[in-house]
């Protein structure tokens, strides 16, 4: 199994300010099967970045996705009050499946 | 434009199977573009994949699960189901179906959920 691993758990800034949150896998995964997710409290994740830099369908701007191999990140360019929810990346393999992160909390400070 | 709705009972005994349905509305499950998969959420935590089928019935499931679950696909409904066996109170948890892309394996279009609490 591919575990990925999120950091920081939670990340505290202001709206306006750039948010970087990190996703390393413990093996390497394809850039082409890793996304990112963003989810409000009752609702169903939102796809963000798929193919790790590639924006889904009405994504704005200022959200970006980079990295290869083992480490990815997403980057939120200047957040916006709507920003303000956790974040799961998810990687697929062949032989492991689907796994997901743990989540980044991102809270406003 | 395509929609998932979960559906089933809210409430499972220890030890019985949870049984789930997704429909799907607004296009063909048969889309040749799509696995069709089941995640679930324990409250307060994080994601977990439980398993995707294709139309054609193929399926891959977590490993970590696999013993336990089925899942499988009525075309002529447009609908695909999840059975989960044996279930315990980890197993208390948001269920959601979404659409699985074949190409990037990524999850698209999500249903709202429905929460399945395993108690007595």
């Amino acid at each position: 199994e591919i575990v990925l691993t999120q950091s920081p758990g939670t990340l505290s800034l202001s709206p306006g300010e750039r948010a970087t949150l990190s996703c390393r896998a413990s093996q390497s995964v394809s850039s082409s099967y890793l996304a990112w997710y963003q989810q409000k409290p009752g609702q169903a994740p939102r796809l963000l970045i798929y193919g790790a830099s590639s924006r889904a369908t009405g994504i704005p701007d200022r959200f970006s996705g980079s990295g290869s191999g083992t480490d990815f990140t997403l980057t939120i360019s200047r957040l916006e009050p709507e920003d303000f929810a956790v974040y799961y990346c998810q990687q697929y393999g062949s032989s492991t499946g689907i796994t997901f992160g743990q989540g980044t909390r991102l809270e406003i400070k | 434009q395509l929609q998932l709705q979960e559906s089933g009972p809210g409430l499972v005994k220890p030890s019985e199977t949870l049984s789930l349905t997704c429909t799907v509305s607004g296009g063909s499950i048969s889309s040749s573009s799509y696995y069709w998969g089941w995640i679930r959420q324990p409250p307060g935590k994080g994601l977990e994949w439980i398993g995707s089928i294709y139309y054609s019935g193929s399926t891959y499931y977590n490993p970590s699960l696999k013993s336990r679950v089925t899942i499988s696909v009525d075309t002529s409904k447009n609908q695909f189901s999840l059975k989960l066996s044996s279930v315990t109170a980890a197993d208390t948890a948001v269920y959601y179906c979404a659409s699985n892309a074949m190409t990037y394996r990524y999850f698209d279009l999500w249903g709202r959920g429905t929460l399945v609490t395993v108690s007595s």
